[in-house]
C-alpha cells in the first residue's frame, strides 16, 4: 500500500539552527501538506502546497517557515531559526485532490523536533 | 473561540459496549474528517465526509450540515480501538482541528 514517508523520525537541534524536515508523498498526489502537533495539543495546520505553490497558510506559518518541493518527489519544510516554541510533532500529507474538493488525507508517520 | 468542539474529551469503555463521539463546528466546510492517532503519534484518516453517513466495518460516520455536526460511531468496541479520534473540518485547503477523543476499551 503507498505510503507517506518522513525523514527525520526525531531530531534534536539548538535554538537558532536551521532545520529541515523532509517527506515524501504518495506518487500520483498532488497535494501536499504540513501540519504540527506540540505535545499535549491539538494538531494544527501550517502550509498546503499544489502546483509548485502555497496554496493556504495559516497564521502560524510565518517568515521563519518555508516549503518547496525540490524535485519530483520530495517535499520539504525549513524551518530557518529554531525557537524552543518550534518543539513539536511535525506531520506530512498529501491527497489526490485538496482537502477543499473533498481529497482523502494520507499521514506520514510524522517527524519529532526538540529544540533545546 | 475553537471552530471545532468534540465529546467527550476522555472515554472509557468495556469491550462490546457502542461508542459515539461527538464533534461540532462553527464554519462553513468542503469536508469533515474523522482521523485516528495512534498511541506512537500516527495519524490515520478513518473517514471524509461531506454529507450523510459513511460506514467501514465497525465504524460508521454521520454528518449534518445543517445542524453542522458529525458523530462517529463504533460498533462492538474492541480494545484495539484505544486511541485518540480526531474531528477536523477543512475549506479551500486549510483544515482546522478537534483536540481529539481519548478513547480507551478495556477487556
Amino acid at each position: 500500500e503507498p505510503e507517506v514517508t518522513q525523514t527525520p523520525s526525531h531530531q534534536v537541534t539548538q535554538m537558532g539552527q536551521e532545520v529541515i524536515l523532509r517527506c515524501v508523498p504518495i506518487s500520483n498526489h498532488l497535494y501536499f501538506y504540513w501540519y504540527r502537533q506540540i505535545l499535549g495539543q491539538k494538531v494544527e495546520f501550517l502550509v498546503s502546497f499544489y502546483n509548485n505553490e502555497i496554496s493556504e497558510k495559516s497564521e502560524i506559518f510565518d517568515d521563519q517557515f518555508s516549503v518547496e518541493r525540490p524535485d519530483g518527489s520530495n517535499f520539504t519544510l525549513k524551518i530557518r531559526s529554531t525557537k524552543l516554541e518550534d518543539s513539536a510533532m511535525y506531520f506530512c500529507a498529501s491527497s489526490e485532490r485538496g482537502t477543499g474538493a473533498t481529497g482523502e488525507l494520507f499521514f506520514g508517520e510524522g517527524s519529532r523536533l526538540t529544540v533545546l | 473561540k475553537n471552530e471545532v468542539e468534540q465529546s467527550p474529551q476522555n472515554l472509557t469503555a468495556q469491550e462490546g459496549e457502542f461508542i459515539t463521539i461527538n464533534c461540532s463546528y462553527s464554519v462553513g466546510i468542503s469536508a469533515l474528517h474523522w482521523l485516528q492517532q495512534h498511541p506512537g503519534g500516527g495519524i490515520v484518516s478513518l473517514f471524509m465526509l461531506s454529507s450523510g453517513k459513511k460506514k467501514h466495518g465497525r465504524l460508521i460516520a454521520t454528518i449534518n450540515i445543517q445542524e453542522k455536526h458529525s458523530s462517529l460511531h463504533i460498533t462492538a468496541s474492541h480494545p484495539r480501538d484505544s486511541a485518540v479520534y480526531i474531528c477536523a473540518v477543512s475549506f479551500n485547503n486549510d483544515m482546522r482541528f478537534g483536540a481529539g477523543t481519548r478513547l480507551t476499551v478495556k477487556p
